[in-house]
Formats: C-alpha cells, sequence, structure tokens
C-alpha cells in the first residue's frame, strides 16, 4: 500500500502560468481532501471531494482555483494564472469513510 | 482568534525532558487529532481522541481531552533530539462534514 501520492514534490511557475498538482488516494478511499499551507503557518482546508463530486469548496478560492475527481486517475488542483501569493505547500488527505485521514507528503508550489 | 489555537508556539527543552503543547477550539467536535511535522515535510497522524474520551496514551504520547473547556494537550515525555518538529491539534467539527481544522502549531526544539 503506497499511502498517498502527490507529484510533483516540487513545482516552481511564473506568474501567469496554470500549475496541476495531482493526488492518488489510498487503495480504496474514496474521500480526498486538499489542504494549503502557507509558510510557518497550520493548515486550511480548500475541498472536499469524492468520486465525480464536490462536496465541499467552501475552502476554495473563489478564483483561478478547481479541483476534480474524476471516477478514474487522481485528484487534480488546478491552479490557473498563478500569482506569488499562491506559493505553498498543496497537502492531499485521503479517508475511507470520511474520517481517519492518510496525508501525503505535499507538493511545494514556487511561483517565481 | 482561530478553531485550534495551540500554545506555545515555540517550545525548546533538553533531552529527557517533557514536552507539554496545548490546543483550544471554539465549537462542538466529534473528535481531535494531533499532528507532527518535520521541517519541509508532509504531516503525520500521532493520536486521534474522540469527544466521549478523556484520555489516551501512545507510547510516549499522552493526550488529554477536556470538552467543557474546549482544550487538549500533548504530552511528549523522555524527550529525544528526533522529537523535534512542529506539532498541530486538528478539529473535527461536528458541522464540518468532516474537514478538520487546524491550528497554528507548536514549534518543538529538543536539544541533544
Amino acid at each position: 500500500n503506497a499511502g498517498v501520492m502527490q507529484n510533483p514534490r516540487h513545482l516552481v511557475r511564473r506568474r501567469g502560468q496554470e500549475a496541476r498538482l495531482r493526488c492518488s488516494p489510498m487503495k480504496g478511499h474514496s474521500h480526498v481532501y486538499w489542504y494549503r499551507q502557507l509558510p510557518e503557518e497550520g493548515l486550511k482546508f480548500m475541498v472536499y471531494l469524492q468520486k465525480e463530486n464536490i462536496i465541499d469548496e467552501s475552502g476554495m478560492p473563489k478564483e483561478r482555483f478547481s479541483a476534480e475527481f474524476p471516477k478514474e486517475g487522481p485528484s487534480i488542483l488546478r491552479i490557473q494564472q498563478v500569482v506569488r501569493g499562491d506559493s505553498a505547500a498543496y497537502f492531499c488527505a485521503s479517508s475511507l469513510l470520511a474520517a481517519g485521514y492518510t496525508f501525503g507528503s505535499g507538493t511545494r508550489l514556487t511561483v517565481v | 482568534s482561530q478553531q485550534g489555537e495551540e500554545d506555545p508556539q515555540a517550545l525548546s527543552i533538553q533531552e529527557g525532558e517533557n514536552a507539554t503543547m496545548n490546543c483550544s477550539y471554539k465549537t462542538s467536535i466529534n473528535n481531535l487529532q494531533w499532528y507532527r511535522q518535520n521541517s519541509g515535510r508532509g504531516l503525520v497522524h500521532l493520536i486521534l481522541i474522540r469527544s466521549n474520551e478523556r484520555e489516551k496514551h501512545s507510547g510516549r504520547l499522552r493526550v488529554t481531552l477536556d470538552t467543557s473547556k474546549k482544550s487538549s494537550s500533548l504530552l511528549i515525555t523522555a524527550s529525544r533530539a528526533a522529537d523535534t518538529a512542529s506539532y498541530f491539534c486538528a478539529t473535527d467539527e461536528e458541522t464540518s462534514g468532516s474537514r478538520l481544522t487546524f491550528g497554528e502549531g507548536t514549534q518543538l526544539t529538543v536539544n541533544p
């Protein structure tokens, strides 16, 4: 069991480019959560998805950010037209029954 | 102030000493979890305590929960240099639909 796999581990984008972050949940897990961590801060909830459904996106910025968890394949967090303030660590977690999270190692996005 | 606030923000102790970190929260919860994060790394789940539990142990870790005061503490006994990390509490609120709300963390440094 490989755990929650996130890639890439590090991503550098220029301002205005798109960033695509991938998360493969643990085998059998159908609940995926995305969190963002700014430097020296705790994690902030962004979005909660189940297969093909967004359950709670109350933590997502209104513009430029979107997330999906298709029937097949990993969950994707997409950030369009990135700005310097998007630089952060983005963590994905998965669970089987909406409890008992397992976190991935995160993707560290740097916008230059 | 936010749900899930830890104190102190930073703690520096000598190897062999005990380390106590506190967490306060505001709303009713299903459970409270403690996580550890080494610098630049992902989160490692340490322990979960449910709202109907008062104390839980796991190895050198002891967690208490006081729902009347909406607070929790994490005690690490006989600390080691390898315990140096940031420690976060996270609450699973009753009305949150299973997303976690993290505090800002306590940075623990254990000096050899």
